[in-house]
C-alpha cells in the first residue's frame, strides 16, 4: 500500500551541490507533479508531468530540472543548490484529467548551507 | 499573485463543536476545489472534494460549500474531534489544460478536549 514514495527524506547540501530527488508511484497514474512547502507560501507547483514522456513547468521551475523516466518515476534535480531552495518538497500524482485528486508523498527535507 | 487565500492562519475550537475553516478564491476558472489535511511531517491527505456545478458535498462530519457568486468555500467539521487538529490546506483546480492544483496558505485548526 506505498502509494506515492519520495527518496531522500532527509538531506542537507552545501551551496552549490546537485542532488536529484526521486518519486516513484505504484497507483498507475499518468500525472505526477513536484510541489515545495514554505512557511506561509502554501504549496507551490515546481514541475509537472501531464502523462509520461511530457513535463512542464508550474509556478516556481527555476534552479530545477525533472525527468520523467517512466510511467511510474518522476525526478526532481538541483543543479546547483542555494539557500533559496531550502524547503520541504512533495512529490504528488494523480489519474490525470481535469476534476482529478492529487495524492501526496510524504515529503522531503531539504536544508542548504 | 496568490489565486487561492485562506485567511486565518489558525482556529482553536472545543471538542465536539463545529470547526468552519474558509478558502476564498479569485480565479472564476476554477472548476473543483479540494480539502487537503495535514498532519506535521506527514504529506497532505485528500480530504473532501466539489465541483463547482454543486454547491454542498457531506462526507461523515465533513462538509464543504460552494458560493461561487462570492468565489468562496468553507468546510464545516461537526462533531470536531481532538484529532482534527491538524493544517488544513484549500486547493482549486480549474480548466486551465494543466490539470495541477493551486494551494491556499493553510488554516492550523487546533481541537481543544
Amino acid at each position: 500500500n506505498a502509494g506515492v514514495t519520495q527518496t531522500p527524506k532527509f538531506q542537507v547540501l552545501k551551496t552549490g551541490q546537485s542532488m536529484t530527488l526521486q518519486c516513484a508511484q505504484d497507483m498507475n497514474h499518468n500525472s505526477m507533479y513536484w510541489y515545495r512547502q514554505d512557511p506561509g507560501m502554501g504549496l507551490r507547483l515546481i514541475y509537472y508531468s501531464a502523462s509520461e514522456g511530457t513535463t512542464d513547468k508550474g509556478e516556481v521551475p527555476n534552479g530545477y530540472n525533472v525527468s520523467r523516466l517512466n510511467k511510474r518515476e518522476f525526478s526532481l534535480r538541483l543543479e546547483s543548490a542555494a539557500p533559496s531552495q531550502t524547503s520541504v518538497y512533495f512529490c504528488a500524482s494523480s489519474p490525470g484529467g481535469l476534476g482529478n485528486t492529487i495524492y501526496f508523498g510524504e515529503g522531503s527535507w531539504l536544508t542548504v548551507v | 499573485d496568490q489565486q487561492v487565500k485562506q485567511n486565518s492562519p489558525s482556529l482553536s475550537v472545543q471538542e465536539g463543536r463545529i470547526s468552519i475553516l474558509n478558502c476564498d478564491y479569485t480565479n472564476s476558472m476554477f472548476d473543483y476545489f479540494l480539502w487537503y489535511k495535514k498532519y506535521p511531517a506527514e504529506g497532505p491527505t485528500f480530504l473532501i472534494s466539489i465541483s463547482s456545478i454543486k454547491d454542498k458535498n457531506e462526507d461523515g462530519r465533513f462538509t464543504v460549500f460552494l458560493n461561487k457568486s462570492a468565489k468562496h468555500l468553507s468546510l464545516h467539521i461537526v462533531p470536531s474531534q481532538p484529532g482534527d487538529s491538524a493544517v488544513y490546506f484549500c486547493a482549486a483546480s480549474g480548466k486551465t489544460g494543466a490539470n495541477n492544483l493551486f494551494f491556499g496558505t493553510g488554516t492550523r485548526l487546533t481541537v481543544i478536549p
